[in-house]
């Protein structure tokens, strides 16, 4: 299972924009990217996923770089509801499981 | 908008007693999970289960654990005789199929092994 990196923890200042970056240099061509977090007490939460384009909804854009090794899920207006604990996770096409990594811890300052 | 749930929410058991958590997938559903998080550590795959077969397994899996879906909406995760290490917050989550990647999952149940 191809590996990811991500820094143990971030802070930000309510109502700014969040970068959490992930690396993950031995992603295979078929990894899909996922991002879930999870909030205090709660179960993992889906974020965003995508391939090899750059990927927009509601809550996040996913910025993924040109070779694959590396993404950013942006969190555009940070709230503190989104304190949370942020895993970007690689799934390859022949499994259906996520494997979690430790994830980011983003704290969230009023 | 269509959630899974779990019951129950939290559960006490004794050394080597048997355990049934129990999770309603979201309806239209069609492949299931049970993962864990053992208090302070990641969260761990344990089982995927599709058209009533266990389709792919973790080596947590033993023969300690089973997991079944009794009728049409419930699945559940059963292990024979719980140990102290069994201990942890068990979460159940669902996927439509196969190009529906996202993983809907549950709120969890925290398994208490006295």
């Amino acid at each position: 299972d191809a590996k990811t990196t991500q820094p143990n923890s971030m802070e930000s200042n309510e109502e700014e924009p969040v970068h959490l970056p992930c690396n993950h240099s031995t992603i295979s061509g078929t990894d899909y990217i996922h991002w879930y977090r999870q909030l205090p007490s709660q179960g993992p939460e889906y974020v965003i996923h995508g391939l090899t384009s750059n990927v927009n909804n509601r809550m996040a854009s996913l910025a993924i770089a040109e070779d694959r090794k590396s993404s950013t899920l942006i969190l555009h207006r940070a709230t503190l509801r989104d304190a949370a604990v942020y895993y970007c996770i690689l799934r390859g096409s022949g499994t259906y499981k996520y494997i979690f990594g430790t994830g980011t811890r983003l704290k969230v300052l009023a | 908008e269509p959630e899974v749930t779990q019951t129950p929410s939290h559960q006490v058991t004794q050394m080597g007693q048997e355990v049934i958590l129990r999770c309603v997938p979201i309806s239209n559903h069609l492949y299931f999970y049970w993962y864990r998080q053992i208090l302070g550590q990641k969260v761990e795959f344990l089982v995927s289960f599709y058209n009533n077969e266990i389709s792919e397994k973790s080596e947590i899996f033993d023969d300690q654990f089973s997991v079944e879906r009794p009728d049409g909406s419930n699945f559940t995760l059963k292990i024979r005789s719980t140990k102290l290490e069994d201990s942890a917050m068990y979460f159940c989550a669902s996927t439509k199929g196969i190009i529906e990647e996202t993983q809907y999952f549950g709120p969890g149940t925290r398994l208490l092994v006295l």
